[in-house]
């Protein structure tokens, strides 16, 4: 199976900062990379996919980039709403989809 | 507009097993695979498993091969996960997930249910 490993685990940032999370797969997926943000209590929410495709309705603030085995998900400004915990997923490998351990966004 | 409509929350014991259903409304439901993930308190999304809705193929991560058993009822548009032999590891939200694609052919998953917490205690 394809590894995601997403590097911090964890991020403390002000309201306002630009902030960047990162994910590495063990084996070259191309673009097929997808991230999500999940707030407590609710289901994980799509906002990038093929690397860098902005899912319609989602702030232009957040940005993703990189193909191969290296991506990153970019928030320009954060904003209150922002705080969570985000998530990559491959979608390379659509028999075995994997997801990284995810990077929580905290208040600094 | 796309929902997907989970069961409610269960309490099981050791060894048993649960059945969590996943009703789909909105759109032809045997037209797009539905996806299981799982997510342990204060833990990370771990994807299950897959289904087509259209023939019943179905795969499963390694980790719960022989454990877990995806089905669908298609007269009603309600995919259901069952999961067997359960042990307290296994106390978890559930959540499944219907995957779409755009024109290029990439695969994302935007439609999820609510979640379904299953607890396994004694």
């Amino acid at each position: 199976d394809i590894q995601m490993t997403q590097s911090p685990s964890s991020l403390s940032a002000s309201v306002g900062d630009r902030v960047t999370i990162t994910c590495r797969a063990s084996q070259s997926i191309s673009s097929y990379l997808n991230w999500y943000q999940q707030k407590p209590g609710k289901a994980p929410k799509l906002l990038i996919y093929a690397a860098s495709s902005l899912q319609s309705g989602v702030p232009s603030r957040f940005s993703g980039s990189g193909s191969g085995t290296d991506f990153t998900l970019t928030i320009s400004s954060l904003q209150p709403e922002d705080f969570a915990t985000y998530y990559c997923q491959q979608s390379y490998s659509t028999l075995r989809w994997t997801f990284g351990q995810g990077t929580k966004l905290e208040i600094k | 507009q796309v929902q997907l409509v989970q069961s409610g929350a269960e309490v099981k014991k050791p060894g048993a097993s649960v059945k969590v259903s996943c009703k789909a409304s909105g759109y032809t439901f045997t037209s797009y695979d539905i996806n299981w993930v799982r997510q342990a308190t204060g833990q990370g999304l771990e994807w299950m498993g897959w289904m087509n809705p259209n023939s019943g193929n179905t795969g499963y991560a390694q980790k719960f091969q022989g454990r877990v058993t995806m089905t669908r009822n298609t007269s009603i548009s309600t995919a259901y996960m069952e999961l067997s032999s359960l042990r307290s590891e296994d106390t978890a939200v559930y959540y499944c997930a219907r995957v779409s694609w755009d024109s290029y052919g990439f695969l994302t998953f935007p439609y999820w249910g609510q979640g379904t917490l299953v607890t396994v205690s004694s």
